[in-house]
């Protein structure tokens, strides 16, 4: 079984679409998260949510939004995709409210906006 | 600000042999974890070994190791007897207690037949 899991694997959409990415975990984790990996591999964060609390990365444009509908699960939505957001989205989550230890991955959401 | 920095974009090294991949990075706090992750061309995300700042013995985990100089904020990896399945984009993080995980810019490691 996948301890987190991403769909859609793959995305390609038009720009000015809105799209969502939805992220599952069952490990049973606090605090779930959504990186982003541009194309020269740099990961950065974009949000952490632990049920409680929404922890936003400033640079982040409000045409993200995480939603939450249960501690299990973190759905990303990309309102009006521009060129710059093709990338590849990795959900991640860990066991306690903060970073103490281990992140678990999921395998990655390439989208790409043409 | 709490940066990882990775000085090596690429590296190569002959099957079997061994090799060094470096990390430093900057912080202010005394408690902290370290942690290198792997990530093969299958994208996964996975994690190689972990290090407790307030542990000073090194961790290791089968061929890889670390040298973590905490003084000098140093996080070095070494992979011994390097086999194909090692060719892949290492990261090393950092994630101080209460915050976010931080990852360095990453090394592409290609083990040479």
């Amino acid at each position: 079984d996948t301890a987190v899991s991403q769909t859609p694997k793959y995305l390609v959409t038009q720009m000015g679409n809105d799209k969502s990415i939805k992220c599952e975990q069952n490990l049973g984790h606090d605090t779930m998260y959504w990186y982003k990996q541009d194309s020269k591999k740099f990961l950065k964060i974009m949000f952490s949510y632990n049920n409680k609390e929404l922890i936003i990365n400033e640079t982040v444009p409000n045409r993200f939004s995480p939603k939450s509908p249960d501690k299990a699960h973190l759905n990303l939505h990309i309102n009006s995709l521009e060129l710059g957001d093709s990338a590849v989205y990795f959900c991640a989550s860990s066991p306690m409210a903060v970073s103490t230890g281990e992140l678990f991955f999921g395998e990655g959401s390439r989208l790409t906006v043409l | 600000a709490q940066t990882v920095t990775q000085s090596q974009p690429e590296m190569s090294v002959q099957e079997a042999e061994t090799v060094t991949l470096s990390c430093t990075y900057d912080t202010s706090e005394n408690n902290y974890y370290l942690f290198w992750y792997k990530q093969p061309p299958s994208r996964q995300m996975i994690l190689v070994i972990r290090q407790e700042a307030y542990k000073q013995q090194n961790a290791t985990e089968n061929r890889f190791s670390v040298n973590f100089q905490k003084a000098a904020k140093s996080f070095s990896l070494k992979i011994s007897d390097s086999q194909l399945g090692d060719t892949a984009m290492y990261f090393c993080a950092f994630a101080p207690i209460n915050n976010d995980m931080r990852f360095g810019a990453g090394t592409r490691l290609t083990v040479k037949p």
